[in-house]
């Protein structure tokens, strides 16, 4: 059981936009700390999609967007590619634990 | 270019140790705080282990506490987890995870293979 909670799938045709929720709580996302987002490809190493809530690293397509809101935050991404199909986590810090907390991650099927 | 590079995985019998490394380059390895997160075999993402940049604070995830230990030589550019008393659930791939912006993980090694198995 995962401290941050996200769907397990979601899908959508090429072009389309979807979503990814991530929930969390007081002891973290809802004591303001930042919220970021993975991108998983088969077979290899998490890459860094979404820091700070909402600011992309340096290569990162302006497609993907995140955003943060009370115990909440969401990964839009717009215009979908083949590509994009990957398990995408979030990820923030918990005061409880004293170290960061993911989301079970979602597994994205383009269709 | 960053590049985090881990060695030292393997296979070991359930009550065995085992050290991993992980060798950094590309940045000032010795300013930066590091993690270990692993991910079992088709599973999500474990936050393991944080070490900050003059190991002044250690943190662990309650699942290895008391097992595990993280440690860093700034002068070698290096990070550790010393691993003992493995169990089966211990098996998966462990990552070295460079902290960055935000506490965001900025930067992760290829990962390193971890068995427990008899």
């Amino acid at each position: 059981q995962s401290v941050l909670t996200q769907p397990p799938s979601v899908s959508g045709a090429p072009g389309q936009r979807v979503t990814i929720s991530c929930t969390g709580s007081s002891s973290n996302i809802g004591a303001d700390y930042d919220v970021h987002w993975y991108q998983q490809l088969p077979g290899t190493a998490p890459k860094l999609l979404i820091y700070g809530n909402r600011d992309r690293p340096s290569g990162v397509p302006d497609r993907f967007s995140g955003s943060k809101s009370g115990t909440s935050a969401s990964l839009a991404i717009t215009g979908l590619q083949a590509e994009d199909e990957a398990d995408y986590y979030c990820q923030s810090y918990d005061s409880n634990l004293s170290g960061w907390v993911f989301g079970g991650g979602t597994k994205l099927t383009v269709l | 270019e960053v590049q985090l590079v881990e060695s030292g995985g393997g296979l070991v019998k359930p009550g065995g140790s085992l050290r991993l490394s992980c060798g950094a380059s590309g940045f000032i390895f010795s300013t930066h705080s590091m993690n270990w997160v692993r991910q079992a075999p088709g599973k999500g993402l474990e936050w393991v282990s944080s070490i900050t940049s003059t190991s002044g604070y250690i943190y662990y995830g309650d699942s290895v506490k008391g097992r595990f230990t993280i440690s860093r030589d700034n002068a070698e550019n290096s990070l550790y987890l010393q691993m003992n008393s493995l169990r089966a659930e211990d098996t998966a791939i462990y990552y070295c995870v460079r902290v960055g912006n935000y506490g965001s993980g900025t930067n992760w090694g290829p990962g390193t293979l971890v068995t427990v198995s008899a």
